[in-house]
């Protein structure tokens, strides 16, 4: 079956500008995550969805960053008020319920702050 | 707090040798696991093996297989027949082992050595 998407895979925005990116996990995942990977390092977490329930949004890094997953599928991460701090790679993964440490990522999107 | 630390950011290998990627980590919990991903320049992170920490015996996958040494909190990946593709990123991860219904279960990475297969 289909994998986890992202879009778009590229992102530029100027500093200052809002900026959403969506995940679309694969079907039936009740778990969702969202990582941030900087040039040159691993992925960092920063939020995590059961359904629509956001459970944990102890990783993102200020209040500028946002998260939704409204219907319990798709996600969307919102950043407002970009800075070039945030430019980095942002990675989705999504897992079933079934077993809870399996995690499947999907391709990222790649945002860069000018 | 968990650390994950992977201290060769490169390493190289020519083709069909056997090549050992370092990790090791830092935690106070008994019940964990452990994961080795791949992530090829098209950055689609992929999993390549899970070691549950109550297992003693060391996970296998084909050509890869790793080194869990629980008491000094080391896991190494070895890759076995390198082939070409097998050039990647890899990341060494930790997974606190948490099973009541609202666990986060997030993983954290180290910060990945880049493996290049020489022809």
């Amino acid at each position: 079956g289909a994998g986890v998407s992202q879009s778009p895979r590229y992102k530029v925005a100027k500093r200052g500008q809002d900026v959403a990116l969506r995940c679309d996990p694969i079907s039936g995942h009740v778990s969702l995550f969202w990582y941030q990977q900087a040039l040159g390092q691993g992925p960092e977490f920063l939020t995590y969805f059961q359904n629509e329930a956001q459970l944990d949004k102890s990783g993102l890094p200020s209040d500028r960053f946002f998260a939704e997953r409204p219907e319990g599928s798709v996600s969307t991460l919102k950043i407002q008020r970009t800075q070039q701090e945030d430019s980095a790679v942002y990675l989705c993964a999504s897992g079933p319920k079934s077993s809870y440490n399996e995690q499947f990522f999907g391709p990222g999107t790649r945002l860069t702050v000018l | 707090a968990q650390t994950v630390t992977q201290s060769q950011p490169e390493m190289s290998v020519q083709e069909a040798e056997t090549v050992t990627l370092s990790c090791t980590y830092d935690t106070s919990e008994n019940n964990y696991y452990l994961f080795w991903y791949k992530q090829p320049p098209s950055r689609q992170m992929i999993l390549v093996i899970r070691q549950e920490a109550y297992k003693q015996q060391n996970a296998t996958e084909n050509r890869f297989s790793v080194n869990f040494q629980k008491a000094a909190k080391s896991f190494s990946l070895k890759i076995s027949d390198s082939q070409l593709g097998d050039t990647a990123m890899y990341f060494c991860a930790f997974m606190k082992h948490e099973d009541y219904g609202g666990a986060t279960n997030k993983l954290i990475f180290g910060t990945g050595t880049l493996l290049a297969v020489q022809p």
